[in-house]
């Protein structure tokens, strides 16, 4: 069945940085966009990238524009998001989740919590 | 960010009907599909309703939802105690370039 299964989150310092990845399986994974969304702790769901599966199309929350990278690995099923310059205000659960480009998310991962204190 | 603006919270019996209000601008809900996301208390987000009105398989079909303007509802009928969870709205927002979701509405039931 499609699944996607998030990891690499954790605690880190006020600017530094963290690598989150996303595996993906039971799809062909370089067929679709991809996206990843974050849920801060008592807060909503914000948007953060999306990429195309050919790469050809990124784009940025304005919050995360220049310190955040998304990537992708279709030769090994995988969604990356590389954050740099970490802040407070970045932490959250980190969801990966497939489409985001005009049509809707699905499915999601169950999350992976990114925490930013010192 | 904007956001689109939902009730913090909603609540019913067993068995009742409850909806959920979603309202957005010409941006989003106004020209684009309307999505809703289910997210029960420690698991992960799920998608309720498609493209504004469309249930995924496995979706049992007391979940609805509508959409008019620059506005949209998710109708819970039959309300069950494994309903309770977080309701998301989302749409395509031409400005953002990007999805945007609603606040969320937490569903209790009672």
């Amino acid at each position: 069945q499609v699944q996607l299964v998030e990891s690499g989150g954790g605690l880190v310092k006020p600017g530094g940085s963290l690598r989150l990845s996303c595996a993906a399986s039971g799809f062909r994974f370089s067929d679709y966009y991809m996206s990843w969304i974050r849920q801060a702790p008592g807060q909503g769901l914000d948007w953060v990238s999306y990429i195309s599966g050919s790469r050809g199309r990124i784009h940025y929350a304005d919050s995360v524009k220049g310190r955040f990278t998304i990537s992708r690995d279709n030769d090994r099923n995988s969604l990356y998001l590389q954050m740099n310059s970490l802040r407070a205000e970045d932490t959250a659960i980190y969801y990966c989740a497939r489409g985001g480009y005009f049509y809707e998310l699905d499915p999601w991962g169950q999350g992976t919590l990114v925490t930013v204190s010192s | 960010q904007s956001v689109l603006t939902q009730p913090p919270s909603a609540s019913g019996t067993p068995g009742q009907r409850v909806t959920i209000s979603c309202v957005g601008s010409n941006s989003n809900i106004g020209t684009n599909y309307v999505h809703w996301y289910q997210l029960p208390p420690g698991t992960a987000p799920k998608l309720l309703i498609y493209r504004n009105d469309q249930r995924p398989s496995g979706v049992p079909d007391r979940f609805s939802a509508s959409k008019s303007g620059t506005s949209a509802s998710l109708a819970i009928s039959g309300l069950r105690s494994e309903d309770e969870a977080d309701y998301f709205c989302a749409a395509w927002d031409d400005s953002l370039s990007g999805p945007l979701f609603g606040g969320g509405t937490k569903l209790t039931v009672l």
